[in-house]
């Protein structure tokens, strides 16, 4: 598509719930970025794929989090037993492999915003 | 990567130029200049970079001081919808953990009709 898409927009769960965001990133990118977004809060990053390679899953909050990424596209972050802190705006990025500069330009998507009640 | 200062607030007439500056005196040679904003619920979007040169595309100008400890973004025509939170980023783009984006506290630039 034009941009990165994300879904749902919004997410109201129950507390103990679990839920999952998708992330479509934008067609030929190699790079994929989940980040989170506190109200007024900088962006915490949390996980990184890159092609084929190992996933960096060093920003990780707990085990309760996972992503996976199917054929190298569209990424799925879940979260299990959500938690009230767990409220927040996920944001997905992806990149190229483009030299220079340009490389390290992420686009990101317009977030899920997720409310743990 | 290279720390950064922003005002923290500034105010803009629509219409006329919006010029945002940067301070990164600290910067190392391979690191550039990136330039992000983020509009009141929104995702981060994604405006200029540069290295030395100025830069210019079709939403933003880029200068970059001779000595790169400095930069200004300027948005030529300011519109009310470029009311966002600017944020100027130094980053290198070869290895390491480069690729988790931060922002500092940015400058919000409020677009007044």
């Amino acid at each position: 598509g034009a941009g990165v898409s994300q879904s749902p927009s919004n997410k109201v769960t129950e507390k103990g719930k679990d839920v999952e965001l998708r992330c479509d990133p934008i067609s030929g990118h190699t790079a994929l970025y989940w980040y989170r977004q506190s109200l007024g809060q900088g962006l915490e990053f949390l996980i990184y794929f890159q092609g084929n390679s190992a996933p960096d899953k060093s920003g990780l909050p707990s085990d309760r989090f996972s992503a996976e990424r199917t054929g190298g596209s569209v990424s799925t972050l879940t979260i299990q037993r959500t938690q009230q802190e767990d409220s927040a705006v996920y944001l997905c990025a992806s990149s190229s492999r483009l030299a220079g500069g340009a490389k390290n330009i992420q686009y990101f998507g317009a977030g899920t915003r997720l409310s743990v009640l | 990567d290279a720390k950064t200062t922003q005002p923290t607030s500034m105010d803009c007439a629509e219409g006329r130029a919006a010029n945002l500056p940067c301070n990164h005196s600290t910067i190392s040679g391979n690191e550039y200049v990136y330039w992000y904003r983020q509009i009141h619920s929104q995702g981060p979007q994604y405006i200029i970079h540069g290295l030395k040169n100025n830069e210019t595309n079709e939403m933003a100008s880029l200068i970059i001081t001779e000595d790169r400890k400095s930069s200004t973004l300027i948005l030529p025509h300011a519109t009310l919808r470029d009311t966002a939170v600017y944020y100027c980023i130094v980053r290198v783009n070869s290895g390491g953990s480069n690729y988790k984006l931060t922002f500092g506290k940015g400058t919000l630039l409020t677009v007044n009709p």
